[in-house]
């Protein structure tokens, strides 16, 4: 079965600090894993995904996320946090076996991130 | 390159009415997903369609629930009978097609409130 688990609710760092958000999984199949941003009151933005290839993969404002296979673990990052960067952040999973249902993503929780000036 | 659009923004029902909720996908995609987010919870998929074609509603409620996509005009969700448990965003995405790496492009969704 697909799923995805973000640990962590809440994340909270200062203004220019690195930041992290981490997100692990379990799938059938290879994955395809994304991460999305929710502002309040807004639809989903993507940020990035990973399907192949390197396993460090650039994305929209500055994120970046590492794909880690053995650990099973996609975390998003950024060298450097804003206070615009204070937000809903989920991480999502799709299948590629098979046996999973193509087209389906599964979402974790979502973290909240908060940014302090 | 208008983005995935919904309609309406928000929609207040009371117990027992129908309530319907539109998209239109981005343009050049003819692949649409329905999911539903419950307060302080991820999302949850509920309908895949292509044009004319119901592709997978395992997340569908079996009973009040119904999508469909036309060949020509938007994807409609449809609930009937809305009761509070409801109460939700709903979001719609759309796509080029399931190949691998396909990114989902989410709309601003539609809030239901039942009262």
């Amino acid at each position: 079965a697909q799923s995805v688990a973000q640990p962590e609710d809440q994340v909270n760092v200062a203004e220019g600090n690195p930041l992290t958000v981490k997100c692990t999984y379990s799938v059938s199949g290879n994955p395809y894993l994304f991460w999305y941003v929710q502002y309040p009151n807004r639809g989903l933005q993507f940020l990035l995904k990973y399907i192949t290839g390197d396993n460090l993969v650039k994305g929209s404002y500055g994120f970046e996320a590492e794909f880690n296979k053995s650990q099973t673990s996609f975390h998003l990052k950024k060298p450097s946090a804003l206070v615009s960067d204070s937000a809903l952040y989920f991480c999502a999973v799709r299948g590629s076996d098979r046996g999973s249902t193509l087209g389906r993503l599964y979402f974790g929780r979502g973290t909240q991130l908060t940014v302090w000036p | 390159n208008a983005g995935v659009m919904q309609n309406p923004r928000h929609l207040v029902r009371r117990r027992g009415q129908e309530a319907r909720l539109r998209c239109s996908p981005m343009k050049g995609h003819s692949h649409v997903y329905w999911y539903r987010q419950l307060p302080e919870e991820g999302l949850k998929f509920m309908v895949y369609l292509q044009k004319e074609n119901i592709i997978d509603e395992s997340g569908m409620p079996k009973e009040r629930f119904s999508a469909e996509f036309p060949k020509e005009g938007p994807s409609i969700l449809r609930i009937q009978q809305v009761v509070r448990g409801d109460s939700a965003a709903y979001f719609c995405a759309s796509s080029t097609g399931t190949q691998k790496g396909d990114t989902q492009y989410f709309g601003p969704g539609t809030r239901l409130t039942v009262l």
